[in-house]
């Protein structure tokens, strides 16, 4: 079975500094999706970014960026320039390429403040 | 955009009691899923389902079951809530299982059993 692990369950950064959050997986696919989903407090856990597996280069969205490393099994979150916004619950999650086994996989979750 | 809404933000049962937890969703999606939310545990899957009228256990059923009758709208069921189930509950939806099918949550339903 697949399995997610965020080893930081608390993380801090100052505002406009930049921090990484860890995530490593195991799984025997050689095909999946990894994602990022943010959880501000009291509101709706958001996309922050994918990243498909086949893919060799990393994915970015904005501010946002991934260092992921197949055969490690990494894939961490970079954000650059943190704003008080970043502050939320972040999890990151595995999904299976297709099928109803197609589910996602979480981590337990990341903690992150941002200091003004 | 994608909204997912939850019946109830907060809700406080009692032991016993048969809790109906409603999810709707209004972009068409095919499937949609309830997980519980936990501290220190992240998020884990209880149900999903595919279709309307099909369901598959997730990580954790036992004490919980579900229903699609419409294809906007799955519903969580605790037969007879126990303490144990005090927990925010997070429903999502998504289109299809590829590349586009990223899963849209609601706002979650905090429940406590009292």
């Amino acid at each position: 079975a697949q399995t997610v692990t965020q080893s930081q369950p608390e993380m801090s950064v100052q505002e406009a500094e930049t921090v990484t959050l860890s995530c490593t997986y195991d799984t025997s696919e050689s095909d999946y999706y990894l994602f990022w989903y943010k959880q501000p407090p009291s509101r709706q856990m958001i996309l922050v970014i994918r990243q498909e597996a086949y893919k060799q280069q990393n994915a970015t969205e904005n501010r946002f960026s991934v260092n992921f490393q197949k055969a490690a099994k990494s894939f961490s979150l970079k954000i650059s320039d943190s704003q008080l916004g970043d502050a939320a619950m972040y999890f990151c999650a595995y999904r299976n390429y297709g099928g109803s086994q197609g589910n996602l996989i979480f981590g337990k979750g990341t903690k992150l403040s941002v200091k003004p | 955009d994608v909204k997912v809404t939850q019946s109830s933000r907060y809700l406080v049962k009692r032991t016993g009691e048969k809790v109906f937890l409603e999810c709707v969703q209004d972009m068409d999606h095919e499937n949609m899923f309830w997980y519980r939310q936990d501290p220190g545990l992240g998020l884990r899957l209880i149900y999903f389902s595919y279709d309307v009228k099909m369901k598959e256990k997730g990580d954790i059923p036992e004490g919980y079951s579900v229903s699609r009758e419409k294809k906007e709208r799955f519903s969580l069921i605790l037969e007879s809530a126990s303490t144990n189930q005090t927990s925010m509950y997070l429903c999502a939806s998504s289109y299809g299982w590829g590349q586009g099918s990223e899963q849209y949550f609601g706002p979650g339903t905090r429940l406590t059993v009292t």
